[in-house]
Parts: C-alpha cells; sequence; structure tokens
C-alpha cells in the first residue's frame, strides 16, 4: 500500500537553528500539506502546496516556515531559526484530489527544540 | 467560538457499549466533513467521511446535521481496539484547508 514517507522521525536542536523536514508524498497526489501536533495539542494546519505554489497557509506559518518541492517526490518543510514553542510532531501529508477528504499521514517528524 | 469544537471526554465505556460523540463546526457553509481517527503519538487515520444523508461503515455511523451545524459518530458494540481520540475534520472554507478538532477520547474497558 502506498505511504507518505517523513524523515527524521526525532530530530534535536538547538534554539537558532536551521530545520528541514522532508517528506515523499504518494507518488500520484496532487496536494500537499503539513500540519503539526504539540504534545497534548490538536493537529493545526500550517500550509497546502498546489502546483507547486503554496495555496493556503495559517498564521502558524510565518516568515520562520517555508516549503519546497526541490524535485518530483519530496516536500520539504524548513523552519529558519528554531524557537522552544516549535517542539512538536510535524505531519505531513498528502491527497489526491481537493474533491476527496483522505488526508493520507507520514508517521510524522518529532522536533525537540532545546 | 471555535472553528471545529468537540468535547475531549475521556468517555470511559465497557466493551460491548454504543458510545455517541458530537462535533459542532462554526462555518454554515462549510461543506466536507470527516472522522478520523488518532492512536496515542500516531498520526490521524481516516475513519469516515460523514455525508449530507448520514452513513454507515459497519459498528460506525456518521451523521450531519447541517442546521444545528453538527456532526455526530455513534459506534455501537465498542472494541477494546476503538480505543484512541476521534477527530472531527471540516472542511470549514472553500479550498484544501482541512480543519482539525481537538479530538474525544474514548477508553473501552473490559
Amino acid at each position: 500500500e502506498p505511504e507518505v514517507t517523513q524523515t527524521p522521525s526525532h530530530q534535536v536542536t538547538q534554539m537558532g537553528q536551521e530545520v528541514i523536514l522532508r517528506c515523499v508524498p504518494i507518488s500520484n497526489h496532487l496536494y500537499f500539506y503539513w500540519y503539526r501536533q504539540i504534545l497534548g495539542q490538536k493537529v493545526e494546519f500550517l500550509v497546502s502546496f498546489y502546483n507547486n505554489e503554496i495555496s493556503e497557509k495559517s498564521e502558524i506559518f510565518d516568515d520562520q516556515f517555508s516549503v519546497e518541492r526541490p524535485d518530483g517526490s519530496n516536500f520539504t518543510l524548513k523552519i529558519r531559526s528554531t524557537k522552544l514553542e516549535d517542539s512538536a510532531m510535524y505531519f505531513c501529508a498528502s491527497r489526491a484530489r481537493a474533491d476527496t477528504g483522505e488526508l493520507f499521514f507520514g508517521e510524522g517528524s518529532r522536533l525537540t527544540v532545546l | 467560538r471555535k472553528e471545529v469544537e468537540q468535547d475531549p471526554g475521556p468517555f470511559n465505556v465497557p466493551e460491548g457499549a454504543t458510545v455517541a460523540f458530537n462535533c459542532t463546526y462554526s462555518n454554515s457553509a462549510s461543506q466536507s466533513f470527516f472522522w478520523y481517527r488518532q492512536d496515542c503519538r500516531k498520526e490521524p487515520k481516516l475513519l469516515m467521511s460523514v455525508y449530507s444523508s448520514g452513513n454507515e461503515d459497519g459498528r460506525f455511523t456518521a451523521q450531519l446535521n447541517r442546521a444545528s451545524q453538527y456532526i455526530s459518530l455513534l459506534i455501537r458494540d465498542s472494541k477494546l481496539s476503538d480505543s484512541a481520540t476521534y477527530l472531527c475534520v471540516v472542511n470549514i472554507y472553500a479550498g484544501n484547508m482541512l480543519t482539525f478538532g481537538g479530538g474525544t477520547r474514548l477508553m473501552v474497558k473490559p
């Protein structure tokens, strides 16, 4: 069964460092997402990406965040200068079409900022 | 009013019980509704979509009440394996963004 894969599964970094989280969406999917979940809290939307550009982003997704699809398979989330409050599980998701609800999530990348 | 709101629970029920969760949403123009399931420290997974006329999948029944702006999930004959957090997900606004509720935690006890 096709799946969304994310790396790394866990990253520990110092405050102020840059972090890149990587995702390989399902190959025939067209819509890509990043969500985050702070421990014990709700799943929060960060950004959606379609046709090689950001289609929507939330207030959380400020200038410190960026996304990129550098080639035909990878979808990355970069945090330029991490803060303590960026510590969370970051989920990548993809879906085939906009009118179907099934977001396929990766297993997540846990980011710990010290 | 929160965009998507759920009772966090936990709902503690014995095996075999029937349990129901509700979820309210803020935008009357919302078009798409879903229930996801999330196990502890795992990724969310789609449980079922919610259709206007209501729909059933085995022991699970989902309903949509547009007038009162809520969706519901009914689980019959609860199993231990149903223990999880159930996430209400709504396409609140036009576009691709799906908004998650805070989740309702269900614990099924032997």
